[in-house]
């Protein structure tokens, strides 16, 4: 089966750094998403890794390790905007058009 | 403007009653796709659809129905037999042409059944 694992939620102050962790177990791997969704809307591409190591743009970046079913969100210079819901996602082996597994999402608050 | 449309953004049906959510798209997707969202829950893929004439079940199929018959729409039916149909429904496509053929999510229509 398809298992991806993330913190339910996460507290953090304007400006501060946080990591949102993901591990997963998949029966294949072409690739992994973070999503950002605020209540009650869609949620919007933020990056992808399908190689290991880091990808960074701008505040954000995402690392990933293959060989441990691992990856993070590093997200810098927290704004209150970046209050939210972080979705992550893998793409099994097979089509690039093909289904994702979500994680239940990392909702995150930002205090001023 | 490209993107993708869902309508109507808030939907109320009577138990018992079928219901169609509209999900269209300009963006020339090759592929589609359903999801439902619950309270603190993640996305749970429902139907998606890879070329026209063509889809897939997801995680939680039963109880809904979908159609491809244009490149553009891909229609979800709430049948009755879905027992527990109030929810968040997303709809989302995607392309080879995109770099990482990452999915575009519409911006979902929340279905309540009374």
């Amino acid at each position: 089966g398809q298992n991806i694992d993330q913190p339910t939620e996460m507290t953090a102050t304007e400006g501060a750094i946080v990591q949102i962790n993901c591990t997963y177990q998949t029966s294949g791997f072409n690739g992994l998403f973070w999503y950002q969704q605020h209540a009650g809307e869609a949620p919007t591409f933020l990056s992808y890794n399908v190689l290991d190591g880091l990808e960074e743009k701008g505040r954000f970046s995402s690392f990933l390790s293959r060989s441990k079913g691992y990856s993070y969100l590093l997200l810098k210079e927290l704004q209150m905007k970046d209050s939210a819901s972080y979705l992550c996602a893998v793409r099994g082996r097979g089509s690039t058009l093909g289904r994702l597994y979500f994680g239940r999402g990392t909702q995150l608050t930002v205090w001023p | 403007d490209g993107g993708i449309t869902q309508s109507p953004k808030y939907l109320f049906r009577k138990e018992g009653q079928n219901v169609t959510l509209s999900c269209e798209q300009n963006l020339n997707h090759d592929a589609m796709y359903w999801y439902r969202q619950d309270p603190g829950q993640g996305l749970r893929l429902i139907y998606y659809s890879q070329i026209v004439n063509d889809f897939q079940k997801g995680d939680i199929a039963e109880g809904y129905s979908v159609s491809r018959e244009k490149k553009e729409s891909f229609p979800l039916t709430v049948t009755s037999a879905q027992k527990n149909p109030t929810a968040f429904y997303l709809c989302a496509s995607s392309s080879r042409d995109q770099a990482h053929n990452e999915q575009f999510f519409g911006p979902g229509t929340r279905l309540t059944v009374l």
